[in-house]
C-alpha cells in the first residue's frame, strides 16, 4: 500500500527566498509523482508530473525531483513570491503494477505562506 | 482558468433535497473522477469512470449516485445527504485512467448540508 507523507505541514518564508517542499512515499515501485497547488476554496492545479524514468521536471521557477531509491520527491521554488502562497500537495498512483484506474494517494499537503 | 468546469460553485441543500453536481471537460479525456475534500485534508477518491463506464466506487454511500452521460460530462446526483457530507466536491479528468496520466481538476463545488 502506497503511503505519502509531506514535510513540513506549514512553511512561512520571506519573499525572494528559495525553498524546498518534501514528499516521501513508501512504495519505491512508483510509476510517477504529481505535484499540485491548491488555493483556498479552489480546486487543484497540476504543477508538474515526474515519470519514474525521469529524475527532474522544470517549469519556470519550479523544479521537481524524484529519487525512487530513497522514496523522496522534492519541489524547489526559486525566488518565492507572495503569489506562491497556497497549499502544495504531492500524489502518487496506488499500485505499481496492473491497472490502478487512476487512483491517487495524496500527501497531507504543505501550507506555504510567502510574506512581503 | 481551468479546463474542467464544475457547476454550481456553491450549493446549500437540506437533508431531504435532491440536487445534482455537474462536471464538463472538452479535452477529449476518457477518464473522469469525483473526489470529496474536507477542510484541511487531501482529496479522497469517490468514483472513477473510464470510457463512460464506472470503474471504481470507493464504497461510497448510495445517497451519492454518479452518472456519465457521455465522454465530456460527469454528474453526481445527491439525495438524502447528511451534514457530514458537507465538503468541497472536486471533479478531475485524465487522458485515460492509467498510471502515467496526469489528472486535471476543476475548481469544485462547495456543498453545505443544512
Amino acid at each position: 500500500k502506497q503511503e505519502v507523507t509531506q514535510i513540513p505541514a506549514a512553511l512561512s518564508v520571506p519573499e525572494g527566498e528559495n525553498l524546498v517542499l518534501n514528499c516521501s512515499f513508501t512504495d519505491s515501485a512508483i510509476y510517477n509523482l504529481q505535484w499540485f497547488r491548491q488555493d483556498p476554496g479552489k480546486g487543484l492545479t497540476s504543477l508538474l508530473l515526474i515519470q519514474s524514468s525521469q529524475r527532474e521536471q522544470t517549469s519556470g521557477r519550479l523544479n521537481a525531483s524524484l529519487d525512487k531509491s530513497s522514496g523522496r520527491s522534492t519541489l524547489y521554488i526559486a525566488a518565492s513570491q507572495p503569489g506562491d502562497s497556497a497549499t502544495y500537495l504531492c500524489a502518487a498512483p496506488i499500485g505499481a503494477g496492473g491497472t490502478s484506474y487512476g487512483k491517487l494517494t495524496f500527501g497531507q499537503g504543505t501550507i506555504l505562506t510567502v510574506h512581503p | 482558468d481551468t479546463e474542467v468546469t464544475q457547476t454550481p460553485k456553491h450549493l446549500v441543500m437540506g437533508m431531504t433535497n435532491k440536487k445534482s453536481l455537474k462536471c464538463e471537460q472538452h479535452m477529449g479525456h476518457r477518464a473522469m473522477y469525483w473526489y470529496k475534500q474536507k477542510a484541511k485534508k487531501p482529496p479522497e477518491l469517490m468514483f472513477v469512470y473510464s470510457y463512460e463506464k464506472l470503474s471504481i466506487n470507493e464504497s461510497v454511500p448510495s445517497r451519492f449516485s454518479p452518472e456519465c452521460p457521455n465522454s465530456s460530462l460527469l454528474n453526481l446526483h445527491l439525495h438524502a445527504l447528511q451534514p457530514e457530507d458537507s465538503a468541497l466536491y472536486l471533479c478531475a479528468s485524465s487522458q485515460e485512467a492509467g498510471l502515467h496520466q496526469p489528472q486535471h481538476f476543476g475548481d469544485g463545488t462547495r456543498l453545505s448540508i443544512l
